[in-house]
């Protein structure tokens, strides 16, 4: 089955600076990858997501970029706000599997 | 729409007891996704349904865990008997296309 690691388990930046999160699978027929960021007491909430046939897909702060060769993938933010505080999960899926196997998260803190 | 529903929002438990979760997906929605998060696990699907139907169900832990999903609105998720290895926060997650929206998740507590 899929397997996805995640790194790093903590960050922490300065407000206003970049933060990257990355993501390996497995399977190299997974085609869709979106990225959670769950808040405390909350369930995981869909930020941004890219399909195989994309290498690049950006929403305002937010980017996520795919390298299907390596079976790497991606988040950045850029001028990160407190707000941005949050644990962020990647995930990937197989063509014609509605199954999601998610990252083991990764612990953002924007110090002010 | 009010989203993914879940209760109860916490629920503790005695050792051999049993535990029924409630999850409303969103209306309109023919997938429903159960899943368990620990620190030690992180995010674990259980259990999913396709217009109602168990369609994988290999993350289901053991025999103690069941579930189903008598129509599109309502499903349920069962331990008979729990023990304590089964406190987590466990997710209900329902979708139409590729998006998966989550519920707000239902802390179990197992003493």
């Amino acid at each position: 089955g899929e397997n996805v690691e995640q790194h790093p388990s903590t960050l922490s930046v300065q407000e206003g600076d970049s933060a990257v999160i990355k993501c390996t699978y497995s399977d190299s027929a997974s085609n869709y990858f979106p990225w959670y960021k769950q808040e405390l007491g909350k369930g995981p909430q869909l930020i941004i997501d890219i399909r195989s046939n994309v290498g690049e897909k950006k929403d305002q702060r937010i980017a996520v970029t795919l390298n299907k060769t390596a079976k790497h993938f991606s988040l950045h933010i850029t001028e990160t706000q407190p707000e941005d505080s949050a644990v962020y999960f990647c995930a990937a899926r197989g063509f014609g599997n509605e199954k999601l196997t998610f990252g083991t998260g990764t612990r953002l803190t924007i110090i002010p | 729409d009010a989203g993914v529903i879940q209760s109860p929002r916490h629920e503790v438990t005695e050792m051999g007891q049993e535990v029924t979760l409630r999850c409303k997906p969103i209306s309109g929605h023919n997938s429903l996704f159960w899943y368990r998060q620990t620190m030690m696990r992180g995010l674990e699907l259980l259990i999913y349904f396709n217009n109602n139907v168990p369609i994988d169900d290999s993350g289901m832990p053991e025999d103690r865990f069941s579930a189903k999903m008598p129509n599109a609105s309502f499903s349920t998720l069962k331990i008979q008997p729990s023990e304590p290895r089964d406190s987590a926060v466990y997710f209900c997650a329902s979708s139409l296309t590729s998006e998966a929206f989550f519920g707000q998740g239902t802390r179990l507590t197992v003493v």
